[in-house]
């Protein structure tokens, strides 16, 4: 399947500074990636939808200023958390949708996801 | 046995017992059904899909049932293996242009061995 990258892995970081997390899909382009949050124990919740070279699509209660997405290439988009709170820690997990040869279904395939603590 | 509560549902089998995880959706207008494995600390793998004009896809020692009467989702595990260890997750996609999948609330699968 396609291969998706996410880097860091883990980041530590103090309240109030700001932390850019980025999403590579390796061998395909992605016209479109998605950003989801996941706490411990639960399930995934989409944050946003991220068009390459436009605007992205947040999710109702996602704040846009707190967390910008970037998706400036086909195959990179960018999750900045800006100003972060401990209660912004989380793993924090992106996914590509790979076109493939059928534009009515396609395939999401997620990162390795992001481990972030704000101390 | 299968415990239900603030955490994930857990399902434990012996290893090299078939394993059968459920998963209910709630749009009727859901086009696209994948299932997902999680193991800790990593994302979620992609292990098998399904569109809503079949009710059967066959994988490597998976099958995914669907049932778009009651709606209702189930992946089939044979013989499973202390590595099939995990949480798995459904997920739906519905909708033109968008593509965003919605994820159900997982179980998490243990295999004694």
């Amino acid at each position: 399947g396609a291969v998706v990258s996410q880097h860091p892995s883990r980041v530590i970081c103090k309240s109030g500074t700001s932390v850019k997390i980025e999403c590579r899909s390796l061998d395909f382009q992605a016209t479109t990636m998605f950003w989801y949050r996941q706490f411990p124990k639960q399930s995934l919740m989409l944050m946003a939808t991220s068009n390459e070279g436009s605007k992205a699509t947040y999710e109702q209660g996602v704040e846009k200023d707190k967390f910008l997405i970037n998706h400036a290439s086909l195959t990179l988009s960018t999750l900045t958390v800006t100003s972060a709170h401990p209660e912004d820690s989380s793993f924090y997990i992106c996914s590509a949708r790979d076109p493939g040869g059928d534009s009515s279904t396609d395939t999401q395939y997620f990162g390795p996801g992001t481990r972030l603590t704000v101390l | 046995g299968e415990s239900v509560g603030l955490h994930l549902p857990t399902l434990s089998v012996q290893e090299g017992d078939n394993s059968i995880i459920n998963c209910a959706y709630s749009n009727s207008a859901s086009d696209y059904f994948i299932w997902y494995k999680q193991e800790s600390g990593k994302g979620p793998q992609f292990i098998i899909d399904i569109r809503s004009n079949m009710d059967k896809r066959q994988g490597q020692r998976v099958t995914v049932l669907l049932n778009k009467t009651v709606k209702h989702l189930s992946l089939q595990i044979a013989a499973t293996q202390p590595g099939d260890s995990a949480v798995y997750f459904c997920a739906e996609n519905w909708g033109t242009g968008r593509r965003a999948l919605t994820f159900g609330s997982g179980t998490r699968l243990q295999v004694q061995p």
